[in-house]
């Protein structure tokens, strides 16, 4: 089986910069997602990791260490509309194309 | 424009009967997927579909039933048997290409209510 863990809740301010940590457990795995999903709306894909190390995509970066069962979105530049929460997801190489999602971290930005 | 469509947005329902959400694609993916989300949870499995007649128990499949007779289409019943399903529920598909980085498209989501 897999199983994710993330932090249920992050605070942060206007500007400032978060890490939201995700570890797994898995006996096989293609790679690391990550999703967003704002407050009764639909997740949308964020990034994907496949090897170890860092993805940037504009303001939000991910990263990956296999080797650690560990890995982290990383939000700069915080803004009002980043308020959502983020999941990570793996798709198992014993699953099919099945994703397995992480519980969430619910991300609130303040002024 | 492309994309995933879930209706009704909210449906309400009395104890001990059947109801059908709908997911309807226009994005030519070959899989399918229905998820629950439970408030302040993630995404559990339900169902999903990699092809036309053919669909395989997810995670928590007791209690709901699908069919996928067209390519495009993915419906999910809920039946009397699921014993707690208030939940907000998502449709997603992929288009298959072999990639490990396909990606999950979402619908809008049905939230749904047990009176």
């Amino acid at each position: 089986g897999q199983s994710l863990e993330q932090p249920s809740e992050v605070t942060a301010v206007e500007g400032a910069i978060v890490q939201i940590n995700c570890t797994y457990q898995t006996s096989g795995f293609y790679g690391l997602s990550w999703y967003q999903q704002h407050d009764g709306g639909a997740p949308t894909f964020l990034s994907y990791n496949a090897l170890d190390g860092l993805e940037e995509t504009g303001r939000f970066s991910s990263f990956l260490s296999r080797s650690d069962s560990y890995g982290y979105l990383l939000l700069q530049e915080l803004q009002m509309k980043d308020s959502a929460s983020y999941f990570c997801a793996v798709k198992g190489k014993a699953a099919g194309n099945k994703l397995t999602f992480g519980g969430g971290t619910r991300v609130l930005v303040k002024p | 424009d492309g994309g995933i469509t879930q209706s009704p947005k909210y449906l309400f329902r009395k104890e001990g009967q059947n109801v059908t959400l709908s997911c309807e694609q226009n994005l030519n993916h070959d899989a399918m997927y229905w998820y629950r989300q439970d408030p302040g949870q993630g995404l559990r499995l339900i169902y999903y579909s990699q092809i036309v007649n053919d669909f395989q128990k997810g995670d928590i499949a007791e209690g709901y039933s699908v069919s996928r007779e067209k390519k495009e289409s993915f419906p999910l019943t809920v039946t009397s048997a699921q014993k707690n399903p208030t939940a907000f529920y998502l449709c997603a598909s992929t288009k298959e290409t072999g990639r490990s980085t396909d990606t999950q498209y979402f619908g809008p989501g049905t939230r749904l209510t047990v009176l």
